[in-house]
């Protein structure tokens, strides 16, 4: 079965700075897609971004990029000028392409921005 | 509406008593999914349907869960005898591609007293 872990419960950034948050996972797949969500106060889970792992290039959306290293099963986030809005919580999950069609999540980063 | 639209927001219920939690997805999309998050956790996957059929529900705890999506759209999570380890945070998320990429509610919140 597949697993994520993140490994960082809290974190905090100073607004305008970076800030870069850990995943690893564990598949014995070699063709599936990761997540991050962002869940603010409202619980609303938000898509943030996706990587598709067959794609070399990470992806990037914004101030919102990705590391995404396949052979150590690592995806971590990156967020640039950190703006106050970008507190919440962060959730990185795995989707297998083929089978078994449901998002795993691990247990999330709280993000807080200090202004 | 435009989004995922979950009632109740809250529920407040005491042990043993039965629960309807109801999910209404976005229009057109096939597939709905149940995931129930406890207190400073990641969701965690119940049930799935694609269409009207339970694809896999591999994730409903026990027997006292069960989810119906009779017309292929709105889909019910019941809970029975409700248990207070029942309390947590029920989201439902609808997709209509198969690459993850889903949509959520702002989940109902059931606490069991």
């Amino acid at each position: 079965a597949q697993t994520v872990t993140q490994s960082q419960p809290e974190m905090s950034v100073q607004e305008a700075e970076t800030v870069t948050l850990s995943c690893t996972y564990d598949t014995s797949e070699s063709d599936y897609y990761l997540f991050w969500y962002k869940q603010p106060p409202s619980r609303q889970m938000i898509l943030v971004i996706r990587q598709e792992a067959y794609k070399q290039q990470n992806a990037t959306e914004n101030r919102f990029s990705v590391n995404f290293q396949k052979a150590a099963k690592s995806f971590s986030l990156k967020i640039s000028d950190s703006q106050l809005g970008d507190a919440a919580m962060y959730f990185c999950a795995y989707w297998p392409n083929f089978g078994n069609e449901k998002l795993t999540f691990g247990t999330g980063t709280r993000l807080t921005i200090i202004p | 509406g435009a989004g995922v639209s979950q009632t109740p927001s809250n529920k407040v219920t005491e042990k043993g008593k039965y629960v309807e939690l109801r999910c209404d997805p976005i229009s057109g999309h096939t597939a709905l999914y149940w995931y129930r998050q406890s207190l400073g956790q990641g969701p965690e996957f119940l049930i799935y349907f694609q269409g009207t059929g339970a694809a896999d529900d591999s994730g409903l705890p026990n027997d006292r869960f069960f989810a119906v999506r009779p017309e292929g759209s709105v889909s019910t999570l019941k809970i029975q005898r409700t248990e207070r380890g029942d309390s947590a945070v029920y989201l439902c998320a609808s997709s209509i591609s198969n690459t993850g990429e889903l949509f959520f509610g702002e989940g109902s919140r059931l606490t069991v007293l």
